[in-house]
């Protein structure tokens, strides 16, 4: 089956520094990726959809800015947490989906867990 | 937004026990798919199954089985003989076309030895 990894597992950083998640479809080619965030005990929302080559649509209250999202090849899309603090603390997963795909199935990666200190 | 809803927060079971974990979703698209997964304290998300709008049939698989009803717009999910290791949240989630999924907002079951 199709296999999304991501990158690192988990993070610890300090306020105000950066932070860099890949998101890598191992054996298809990823035309579209979505990120999402889940805080503690709650849901998985929506952050950001990135198709390949295309700039990012953020999902209404993201920071286009504070999260850099890149899709330059079908394989990779970063994510980037500009300026951490404190309450960008989540789980943040990806998933890939591919335009050759006729039964558009998602892929979802494992999860990176961000501590900001 | 076309929501969601799991309105079942938390579920404690002893095992062996059936348990079912409800679904109930909104949309104004024809086509439409239905998706549960399961999320263990890892973190990782499991699919479990995935569901084409035009197919109303139930299934089973193992111990799992899905009751799909377009006319209540529910897609509940039943574990038979439930074990410690299906301890975990459940997600029900709902997608359209190449669109991210749009999740509900999760039911941790418990199952107790």
């Amino acid at each position: 089956g199709a296999v999304v990894s991501q990158h690192p597992s988990w993070v610890i950083c300090k306020s105000g520094t950066s932070v860099k998640i890949e998101c890598r479809s191992l054996d298809f080619q990823a035309t579209t990726m979505f990120w999402y965030r889940q805080f503690p005990k709650q849901s998985l929302m929506l952050m950001a959809t990135s198709n390949e080559g295309s700039k990012a649509t953020y999902e209404q209250g993201v920071e286009k800015d504070k999260f850099l999202i890149n899709h330059a090849s079908l394989t990779l899309s970063t994510l980037t947490v500009t300026s951490a603090h404190p309450e960008d603390s989540s789980f943040y997963i990806c998933s890939a989906s591919t335009s050759s795909n006729p039964n558009n199935e998602q892929f979802f990666g494992p999860g990176t867990r961000l501590t900001v200190l | 937004a076309q929501k969601v809803t799991q309105a079942q927060t938390e579920i404690s079971v002893v095992e062996k026990e059936d348990v079912t974990l409800d679904c109930v979703y909104e949309t104004r698209d024809t086509t439409y798919y239905l998706f549960w997964y399961k999320q263990p304290p890892s973190g990782e998300l499991v699919f479990l199954i995935r569901r084409n709008s035009f197919d109303e049939q139930n299934e089973i698989s193992g111990r799992y089985s899905w009751n799909f009803q377009k006319s209540t717009s529910s897609f509940n999910f039943t574990i038979t003989a439930s074990q410690v290791v299906d301890s975990a949240v459940y997600f029900c989630a709902r997608g359209t076309g190449r669109r991210a999924l749009t999740f509900g907002s999760g039911t941790r079951l418990q199952v107790q030895p």
